[in-house]
């Protein structure tokens, strides 16, 4: 079988820094995704890590540890308009750029 | 570049009546997906194209769903008939193809069945 673990909500203040983790069971693990989506809107791309290591691009940085089964996405200097979900993806080999979603974490930001 | 198009926004239809849903990827992309997404839940692959061959349809429900990309670009969902608990959001993406591509969704289509 197939499960990612993300936390359900997290709450944090403007210009803080909020880290939200993933693990992840799978087999054929190919790298992790990330996706942002704001209330009815649509999911938009984040980040992907193939490799170990921490990718950052802008405010948002992703990182991933293969052999640990684990990521994490950090967002730095919150802004309101981060309140959304966070959903870890998991492409998977095999099933050709399949992705396979966690349940999602949503964020509030707070004055 | 136009992102990923979905019609209608929203749709409110009896149990037991037929709804579609029509989706046109980004201009270029040769992979379409259809995901559902239940309320508080990630997206949920449905059916995956390589231009107009559904190449991954494992989580299609055929008893009730149906779906067609008959000249590879644009696409429609179609659910004959509804039930209750098909009731969600109905999201279409497109990539340019391959292992690697990233994902582009649309906005997806809300569908209350009542």
């Amino acid at each position: 079988g197939q499960s990612l673990e993300q936390p359900s909500e997290v709450t944090a203040v403007e210009g803080a820094i909020v880290q939200i983790n993933c693990t992840y069971q799978t087999s054929g693990f190919y790298g992790l995704s990330w996706y942002q989506q704001h209330d009815g809107g649509a999911p938009t791309f984040l980040s992907y890590n193939a490799l170990d290591g921490l990718e950052e691009t802008g405010r948002f940085s992703s990182f991933l540890s293969r052999s640990d089964s684990y990521g994490y996405l950090l967002l730095q200097e919150l802004q309101m308009k981060d309140s959304a979900s966070y959903f870890c993806a998991v492409k998977k080999t095999g099933g050709y750029n399949k992705l396979i979603f966690g349940a999602g974490t949503r964020l509030a930001v707070h004055p | 570049e136009a992102g990923v198009v979905q019609s209608p926004r929203y749709k409110i239809i009896e149990k037991k009546q037929p709804v579609a849903f029509w989706c046109n990827p980004i201009s270029g992309h040769n992979t379409l997906y259809w995901y559902l997404q239940n309320l508080g839940q990630g997206p949920e692959l449905l059916i995956r194209y390589e231009n107009e061959e559904a190449v991954d349809d494992s989580q299609l429900p055929k008893d009730r769903f149906s779906a067609e990309r008959l000249k590879g670009v644009d696409s429609t969902l179609k659910i004959q008939p509804a039930e209750l608990g098909d009731s969600a959001v109905y999201l279409c993406a497109s990539s340019l193809g391959g292992s690697q591509e990233t994902q582009y969704f649309g906005p997806g289509t809300r569908l209350l069945v009542l």
